[in-house]
């Protein structure tokens, strides 16, 4: 039972370039989030999903798209890297209760 | 929309010692509260959490306090320990955000032998 992965876990892109960064669950969740986690702003919601086939904007979505594939996998798509995007991110899963839990996270680095 | 402020963001403590984090926040519709611990290089992690309908909960050497009046909440360590070093994120979920969270800033916490 691993919980929440992603991966990769550490990645340098040029600006412009784009990438994809995954995560899955084994839990079983039906909601899933990504978070961006920037020194001395906490963690701030990127784009949320409610459930399989559904997805909304959280507090910080411009600059990024998300694919919820199933149940179990969540990605998160930048399409044209900026250094701005230069952070640490982190996506998490739970139920009905409230109860989030996270991933290890992926460091991103825009140049 | 909701905003959680969290204090001190930075506390050093003696090993044995207490510590107290606190967080306001101004939805006074928010009707859930977790603390999170984030280690190094980790993902946060829950370690209490406390809704609106209770006043205090306790899980061993960790308390939570709420006081839904004046929107206040508060993480107590007791007997801190050097493990206890790590970033500290309260949050607080607004009644019209779902499941979703708005987080504070994070206290990090040194425990020092």
């Amino acid at each position: 039972n691993a919980g929440v992965t992603q991966t990769p876990k550490f990645q340098v892109l040029k600006t412009g370039q784009s990438m994809t960064l995954q995560c899955a669950q084994d839990m079983n969740h039906n909601s899933m989030y990504w978070y961006r986690q920037d020194p001395g702003m906490g963690l701030r919601l990127i784009y949320y999903s409610a459930s399989e086939g559904t997805t909304d904007k959280g507090e910080v979505p411009n600059g990024y798209n998300v694919s919820r594939l199933n149940k179990r996998e969540f990605s998160l798509r930048l399409e044209s890297a900026a250094p701005s995007q230069t952070s640490v991110y982190f996506c998490a899963t739970d139920w009905v209760d409230y109860e989030q839990y996270f991933g290890p996270g992926t460091r991103l680095t825009v140049t | 929309g909701e905003n959680v402020e969290q204090h001190p963001s930075t506390l050093s403590v003696q090993e044995g010692d207490s510590a107290v984090i606190k967080c306001t926040y101004s939805d006074s519709a928010s009707n859930y509260f977790p603390w999170y611990k984030q280690e190094l290089g980790k993902g946060p992690q829950l370690i209490i959490d406390i809704r609106s309908n209770v006043g205090e909960k306790k899980d061993q050497r960790i308390a939570v306090t709420l006081n839904k009046t004046a929107k206040h909440f508060s993480l107590h360590i007791t007997e801190t320990q050097p493990e206890d070093s790590a970033v500290y994120f309260c949050a607080a979920t607004p009644a019209n955000y779902g499941q979703n969270f708005v987080f504070g800033p994070g206290t990090r916490l040194s425990v020092l032998p």
